[in-house]
């Protein structure tokens, strides 16, 4: 099925552990995003990349490393997890750099305990 | 940023039309209203999008008032599979991109 596809969709870590979670789309989509929604369910946009650029890259701690090898793949690494990371991450893809038509992935919950 | 308002909550019978408003009083000329939706746990999913004219697509229509300073989504037949967030979002431009910036969203509740 053509999808935005993110693995894990848990992941359940302790604190200080290192952690990655993966996006893969295949919607020939040249745009790719990750978002955090936390617990009061606000969704915040963290990173966006074009054509494997980084464009976009909000106030997010140095801990949080995104990396596309490839226009189709958009990955966040998670360096010394802390409580406060524990959260519902999304990633999204569109063509162009325009709003509209995003998908969004179906989300990977990541617990830090 | 131009910045959207929509009411917190708003109930609907299932096969009535549901509309949902949002106030964005400091929309620029250019820029585009959009409507995405969140149902519970799932990605967000886009619905529909617009500038000036109204537009209407398989799952809705979007009517925008003349001075641009608000809208409405409107769902034609609601069903219980459209219970979910609703969010009112106006582009935001950086640095020649354009990014979602998602607020509290609106909680329809379709019921039986």
């Amino acid at each position: 099925d053509t999808a935005v596809s993110q693995t894990p969709k848990y992941l359940v870590t302790q604190m200080g552990n290192d952690k990655s979670i993966k996006c893969e789309q295949n919607l020939g989509h040249d745009t790719m995003y990750w978002y955090k929604q936390d617990s009061k369910k606000f969704l915040k946009i963290m990173f966006s990349y074009n054509n494997k650029e980084l464009i976009i890259n909000e106030t997010v701690p140095n801990r949080f490393s995104p990396k596309s090898p490839d226009k189709a793949h958009l990955n966040l690494h998670i360096n010394s997890l802390e409580l406060g990371d524990s959260a519902v991450y999304f990633c999204a893809s569109s063509q162009g750099r325009r709003p509209y038509g995003y998908t969004f992935g179906s989300g990977t919950r990541l617990t830090v305990v | 940023d131009a910045k959207t308002t929509q009411p917190p909550s708003m109930d609907c019978a299932e096969g009535r039309a549901a509309n949902l408003p949002c106030n964005h009083s400091t929309i620029s000329g250019n820029e585009y209203v959009y409507w995405y939706r969140q149902i519970h746990s799932q990605g967000p999913q886009y619905i529909i999008h617009g500038l000036k004219n109204n537009e209407t697509n398989e799952m809705a229509s979007l009517i925008i008032t003349e001075d641009r300073k608000s809208s409405t989504l409107i769902l034609p037949h609601a069903t219980l599979r459209d219970t979910a967030v609703y969010y009112c979002i106006v582009r935001v431009a950086q640095g020649g991109s354009e990014k979602l910036v998602f607020g509290k969203g609106m909680k329809l509740t379709v019921n039986p």
